[in-house]
């Protein structure tokens, strides 16, 4: 079946780095993506979503961006602090239908923040 | 709360006992879901609710497993005859309606399941 996977599983920055991580999707269906964080023992926290008809969208010191053409999607941390790490994952929704609800997740990148 | 609640938070059981978890969503939000997380890995998608009925079980690994939500809120995942294999943190998540598209779903801690 289609999944979501990630190119690096672990990433390490210094403080005030920002840092990229990336996500290949391989859905052509999928018209919803989310970013999550999830540090040790915790639930996935949410961070940002897109939907298909942007390209762009921005939070606060995050940015996720979208490419259809190639599938691929990342989420851009400015200034990261050593609260940020954590593992992060991308998910999608695979295009809806019954299965609307279901998102299918990365296995993670691992971030990792110098100070 | 103002969150996803489960319960337990740990669960420690002996194999081939039935164990049911608990979770109560985000006051207001019509759709909930359960996966599985096994250690070091992402999430597995089980079951998901609109309102109370589930549009989409196909994420059930088998038929010991089964889940039913009451009332628009609380839902239980109960697994029945439990099996080494079955031991993994499971995630609940809640998110308003759909609406015109998906909505940011929203986890609870989790139920961390040891079977013996």
């Amino acid at each position: 079946g289609e999944s979501v996977g990630l190119h690096l599983p672990t990433l390490s920055v210094q403080e005030g780095d920002n840092s990229i991580i990336n996500c290949a999707y391989s859905n052509s269906a999928s018209d919803y993506f989310i970013w999550y964080k999830q540090e040790s023992g915790k639930g996935p926290q949410f961070i940002i979503d897109i939907r298909s008809n942007m390209d762009k969208r921005q939070g606060q010191r995050v940015t996720v961006l979208l490419n259809k053409t190639v599938k691929h999607l990342s989420l851009q941390i400015a200034a990261t602090q050593p609260g940020d790490s954590a593992v992060y994952f991308c998910a999608e929704n695979g295009g809806g239908g019954t299965s609307y609800g279901k998102l299918t997740f990365g296995q993670g990148t691992i971030l990792t923040v110098h100070p | 709360g103002a969150g996803v609640s489960q319960s337990p938070s740990n669960k420690v059981t002996e194999k081939g006992k039935d164990v049911e978890l608990r979770c109560d969503p985000i006051s207001g939000h019509t759709a909930l879901y359960w996966y599985r997380q096994r250690l070091g890995q992402g999430l597995e998608f089980l079951i998901y609710f609109q309102g109370n009925s589930a549009p989409d079980k196909s994420g059930l690994p088998s038929d010991r497993f089964s889940a039913e939500r009451t009332g628009e809120s609380v839902s239980t995942l109960t697994i029945q005859r439990t099996q080494q294999e079955d031991s993994a943190v499971y995630l609940c998540a809640s998110s308003l309606l759909f609406g015109s598209g998906n909505q940011p779903q929203h986890f609870g801690d989790g139920t961390r399941l040891s079977i013996l």
